[in-house]
């Protein structure tokens, strides 16, 4: 049981490149996350999904784009690089019983733009 | 929206000793979750606790969530419990809100 899967594991990019990170649950959760973590300033909630074929904008949505296509993906874009954007992102997945929602993390994905 | 503040953001100690560490919130939440992420990177689960008390081993913790904070407490602490420690909660709308975290260095 593989859990959380995140691809790449690092990555670089220049300004104005695109790019996009893979996030794969093999649990059969409902709900997935994106985040980025920076220095001092803890996991930052970028987008989120609720279901398949649902997404929502979380608190730092600006400059990246998200699908949830089949439940078990679910895909943060990049459509053009930004210096700001280095750091790392981290994919998350939840199942909710009875108001009880359990998240479970990615290792991370480390990318810098230079 | 809601607001997560944690406290202490540093915390050194010499191992053998106990800790508490707060998670305050601004709002009423639906779910309150702490988290250790080590030196790796790698986030791990410690509780999920949006009321009561609960204990696991040299770890435990206690919401009360009509006063708006959560305690996590460690005790012999021991040099792999170095890392940051999260709290994380969920608003009504299903964001996840984390707070800074706080910082714990357990010296040997």
């Amino acid at each position: 049981n593989a859990g959380v899967t995140q691809t790449p594991k690092f990555r670089v990019l220049k300004t104005g490149q695109s790019m996009t990170l893979l996030c794969a649950q093999d649990m059969n959760h409902e709900y997935m996350y994106w985040y980025r973590q920076d220095p001092g300033m803890g996991l930052r909630l970028i987008h989120y999904s609720v279901g398949e074929g649902t997404t929502a904008k979380g608190e730092v949505p600006d400059g990246y784009n998200v699908s949830r296509l089949k439940k078990q993906n679910f895909l943060l874009g990049l459509e053009s690089a930004a210096p700001s954007q280095t750091s790392v992102y981290f994919c998350a997945s939840s199942y909710q019983v009875l108001g009880k929602n359990i998240q479970y993390f990615g290792a991370g994905t480390r990318l810098s733009v230079l | 929206g809601i607001q997560v503040e944690q406290s202490p953001p540093d915390l050194i100690l010499q191992e053998g000793a106990n800790s508490t560490l707060r998670c305050n919130f601004s709002d009423s939440v639906n779910n309150l979750q702490w988290f250790h992420q080590n030196p790796w990177g790698q986030l791990i689960n410690l509780f999920y606790i949006p009321s009561g008390t609960k204990q696991n081993g040299r770890l435990s913790a206690t919401t009360v969530a009509t006063e708006r904070y959560s305690l996590l407490y460690i005790s012999s602490s021991q040099t792999t419990d170095s890392g940051v420690y999260f709290c994380a909660v969920r608003s009504r709308d299903d964001k996840i809100i984390f707070g800074k975290g706080t910082r714990l260095h357990i010296l040997p």
